[in-house]
């Protein structure tokens, strides 16, 4: 499965709202994670099985989609959440950069 | 909560073999509900899997990746292990080990990483 993600980079303001986007090369129901790596930090899962938060994660980050078509969107975008955003299942997406 | 350590060498020598292993506390890599696994990431690049392994001792391996790379584990002392032979410069990155989800295959604990460097 070969994952590829958009936008490279998206440039925001606190408050804003991001939306990344995750497209699959075939169909792979809701096995799709989302991770986010700040800098020099290892990666930390957000969101499994298209959806649900992993442990401790802000409900402002909200995951969805199923198939082919996923989306990541983050509300209230906080300076912290300035990270590299990647969507996973065995392979990585290339990855979003989102810029505060 | 899980917590992960990765040790091993952060220079080797090309041609050589590396070897990193991963200290699990806090959970136990004889867990019926988790793989143990590895990720690599080159400098300033993304995230690549290089395979991971459950409880009796069978492993996945990315099979984009050469056959150089080994996992295995130790039940015993908690830990589990990366094999890397012949290596070459391409081969400088920092390593991740991670605990899998095995019902929703998510990385769901990772280890700080560690840095090797492939140099003479």
């Amino acid at each position: 499965v070969v994952l590829t993600q958009s936008p490279a980079t998206l440039s925001v303001s606190p408050g804003d709202s991001a939306t990344l986007s995750c497209r699959a090369s075939q169909n792979i129901g809701t096995t799709l994670a989302w991770y986010q790596q700040r800098p020099g930090q290892s990666p930390r899962l957000l969101i499994y099985a298209a959806s649900t938060r992993g442990a401790g994660i802000p409900g402002r980050f909200s995951g969805s989609g199923s198939g082919t078509e996923f989306t990541l969107t983050i509300s209230g975008l906080q300076s912290e959440d300035s990270a590299l955003y990647y969507c996973g299942l065995l392979t990585f997406g290339g990855g979003t950069k989102v810029e505060i | 909560q899980v917590l992960l350590q990765e040790s091993g060498p952060g220079l080797v020598k090309p041609s050589q073999t590396l070897s990193l292993t991963c200290s699990v506390s806090g959970d136990s890599v004889n867990s019926a509900d988790y793989y143990w696994g590895w990720i690599r990431q080159h400098p300033g690049k993304g995230l690549e899997l290089i395979g991971y392994i459950d409880n009796s001792g069978s492993a996945y391996y990315n099979p984009s990746l050469q056959s150089r790379f080994t996992v295995s584990i130790d039940t015993s002392d908690n830990r589990f292990s990366l094999r890397l032979t012949s290596v070459t410069a391409a081969d400088t990155a920092v390593f991740y080990c991670v605990r899998v989800s095995r019902s929703d295959i998510a990385f769901d604990s990772w280890g700080q990483g560690t840095l090797v460097t492939v140099s003479s």
